[in-house]
């Protein structure tokens, strides 16, 4: 089955250390997102890229980083930079070119920083 | 710039009564709505999405939106809830100009048995 598979499920770190998140798709998506969810703030835009080998900041890049190599793979590194990391963050991916193609998320990583 | 609006953070309905998640928009260019539910510790799954051929859209388990252009507003139905419809569920438009999409805060549902 197509679908966006998010690695580990629960991470655990502790304060001061980079962390990388796995997001790795199989629908053939040109464009990969990530996004912070925090309760009742809804979803955030982290970064998103529209093809390999390039990407964008959104609202809340501050002590993220992201690579897009292949075309599969959106990896996201938290960094110590960031001043609250704990969250739940969503991967998605979605068409780039097709006419009002949704997102497609994959099951989250809740990462503890303590 | 585009934005949305979930009134009401939290939504509790007898089991049997009608669901209704409201969503407003805003957007200089027309929209694609779309609605999306969340189970705990799960990604976002597509309810339904608006892509301009039916103002009534029909979407999975039994939900319905209803796009209306002069109230800016895509809210959600379902005529009789189900205990397996309490999950948060998310209002989020996208315009086609650097293909972004913007989410609501989420509305979470609480069905009462």
């Amino acid at each position: 089955d197509g679908g966006i598979t998010q690695s580990p499920k629960y991470l655990f770190r502790k304060e001061g250390q980079n962390v990388t998140l796995s997001c790795e798709q199989n629908l053939n998506h040109d464009a990969m997102y990530w996004y912070r969810q925090d309760p009742g703030q809804g979803l955030r835009l982290i970064y998103y890229s529209q093809i390999v080998n390039d990407f964008q900041k959104g609202d809340i890049a501050e002590g993220y980083s992201v690579s897009r190599e292949k075309k599969e793979s959106f990896p996201l590194t938290v960094t110590s930079a960031q001043k609250n990391p704990t969250a739940f963050y969503l991967c998605a991916s979605s068409n780039w070119d097709s006419y009002n193609s949704p997102l497609h998320f994959g099951n989250g990583t809740r990462l503890t920083v303590t | 710039a585009q934005s949305v609006t979930q009134l009401g953070s939290h939504v509790s309905v007898s089991e049997g009564a009608l669901v209704l998640l409201r969503c407003n928009y805003s957007s200089s260019v027309p929209p694609y709505l779309f609605w999306y539910v969340q189970y705990p510790n799960q990604g976002l799954q597509l309810l339904l999405k608006y892509t301009s051929a039916a103002t009534l859209v029909k979407g999975i388990n039994g939900f319905e939106a209803e796009f209306k252009k002069s109230e800016t507003s895509f809210h959600l139905t379902k005529p009789s809830a189900h205990m397996s419809d309490a999950a948060e569920y998310f209002c989020a438009v996208s315009v086609r100009t650097g293909n972004q999409f913007y989410f609501g805060t989420g509305t979470s549902l609480t069905v009462i048995p």
